[in-house]
């Protein structure tokens, strides 16, 4: 069974501070996304990682796939209260049909 | 539509009743999604659909959960008999994944807050 294991569960920081969500499997995935879900609705896509290594960048946010393709990394600078909200790491399996979610990490910003 | 419309977007029902959900998937996309997330926690992958077949339905509960596709289009997700435990967001998405592999991200629905009473 494939499991994505994310931490910290819960996060609550001041605005201004960095932070980092992770997200560890004992699986391989064959690319591995971050979504972002707000109260009330469904997650949306933040980015997709595919190959080992990977970095890439969306304004404040970072994220990283590991060498090998087992873990990932979400890296916010200067968290703003938009950034409020739960955090999902999803793998997709080597078969590319399956996407399985972690449990989420919820980040609350205080202004 | 432009999304992944699903409804009802509230349900109440209760305990032994029969409910159905309904997931219009975003138009051209082969595959289809059901996730089940209790308040607050991650999705837990129930069945996924390529076309109106479901190579993978090892996350249905139990038998009281089933799902269908008609058409390519529209899926059902229907619980019989249903429990206190089945109380839940169920959250549709769907994608154009390929089937000899390949993906693209997965668009989900607003979902429907079933209550079990």
């Amino acid at each position: 069974t494939q499991l994505l294991e994310q931490s910290p569960q819960f996060l609550s920081i001041q605005e201004g501070e960095n932070l980092t969500v992770y997200c560890n499997s004992s699986s391989v995935f064959s690319s591995l996304q971050w979504y972002r879900q707000e109260p009330g609705e469904g997650p949306v896509l933040l980015v997709t990682v595919v190959t080992g290594g990977e970095v890439k960048k969306l304004k404040r946010l970072t994220f990283q796939f590991g060498d090998a393709r087992k873990d990932s990394s979400l890296h916010i600078t200067a968290a703003q209260p938009g950034d409020t909200g739960l955090y999902l790491c999803a793998g997709v399996n080597t078969g590319g049909f399956k996407t399985i979610f972690g449990a989420g990490t919820r980040l609350f910003v205080k202004a | 539509g432009a999304g992944v419309s699903q409804s009802p977007s509230n349900k109440v029902t209760e305990k032994g009743k029969d409910v159905e959900l309904r997931c219009d998937p975003i138009s051209g996309h082969t595959a289809l999604y059901w996730y089940r997330q209790s308040l607050g926690q991650g999705l837990e992958f129930l069945i996924y659909f390529q076309g109106n077949s479901a190579p993978d339905k090892s996350g249905l509960p139990s038998d009281r959960f089933s799902a269908e596709r008609t058409g390519g289009s529209v899926s059902t997700l229907t619980i019989q008999r249903t429990q206190q435990e089945d109380s839940a967001v169920y959250l549709c998405a769907s994608s154009s994944r390929h089937n000899t592999g390949g993906f693209s991200p997965l668009h989900f629905g607003n979902g429907t807050r079933l209550t079990v009473t």
